[in-house]
């Protein structure tokens, strides 16, 4: 799976959209960009995911560069329960193979402040 | 909405005894994985179960670990003889067919 580069930490204020990047400059045509996120020591949780269309749920919406290099998770109206730490993972969908695992890589550290 | 369900929240084991860790997946999902989190560091993969059978494991899965679908509704990882650097979160998920995977809330293991 390609790798993925996310900023160690950001902080958002309460009620304004946070803009979470991730770069992938070497994802591969049949790789899809997976959000997930963890709070405090929670199992992860699934927000997104797009393969080359951008694409929005009732959580997040995310954005896919045209050269799917990189990616913007987007939260329209961040809340305190938002902070998290949130991941961007690059991953195989090929189910034929083993290569439906996820890995996990630091993330970006998402502090929420009123 | 339908969850993953993972028992017990904490668990605690001397070194050297076995532990065997639940999961209740998703009823209509196909795939099962585990995974562990060592406090402060990252989420680690630790194996895929699909069809009976394991169908990628980690470095970390090795023969001291085991999993095993005893009925339609479990799936357990089983530590043989836990050791200190074995304390972390368990994390069990599940998918369907060629969607996301979902998490429990984990097992936190703590070995003494």
């Amino acid at each position: 799976d390609a790798k993925t580069t996310q900023p160690p930490s950001m902080d958002c204020a309460e009620g304004r959209a946070a803009n979470l990047p991730c770069n992938h400059s070497t994802i591969s045509g049949n790789e899809y960009v997976y959000w997930y996120r963890q709070i405090h020591s929670q199992g992860p949780q699934y927000i997104i995911h797009g393969l080359k269309n951008n694409e929005t749920n009732e959580m997040a919406s995310l954005i896919i560069t045209e050269d799917r290099k990189s990616s913007t998770l987007i939260l329209p109206h961040a809340t305190l329960r938002d902070t998290a730490v949130y991941y961007c993972i690059v991953r195989v969908a090929d189910y034929s193979t083993a290569g439906n695992k996820l890995t996990f890589g630091g993330g970006t550290r998402v502090l929420v402040k009123p | 909405e339908p969850e993953v369900t993972q028992t017990p929240s904490h668990q605690v084991t001397q070194m050297g005894q076995e532990v065997i860790l639940r999961c209740v997946p998703i009823s209509n999902h196909l795939y099962f994985y585990w995974y562990r989190q060592i406090l402060g560091q990252k989420v680690e993969f630790l194996v895929s179960f699909y069809n009976n059978e394991i169908s990628e494991k980690s470095e970390i899965f090795d023969d001291q670990f085991s999993v095993e679908r005893p009925d339609g509704s479990n799936f357990t990882l089983k530590i043989r003889s836990t050791k200190l650097e074995d304390s972390a979160m368990y994390f069990c998920a599940s998918s369907e067919e060629y969607t996301e995977a979902f998490f429990g809330q984990g097992t936190r293991l703590t070995v003494v």
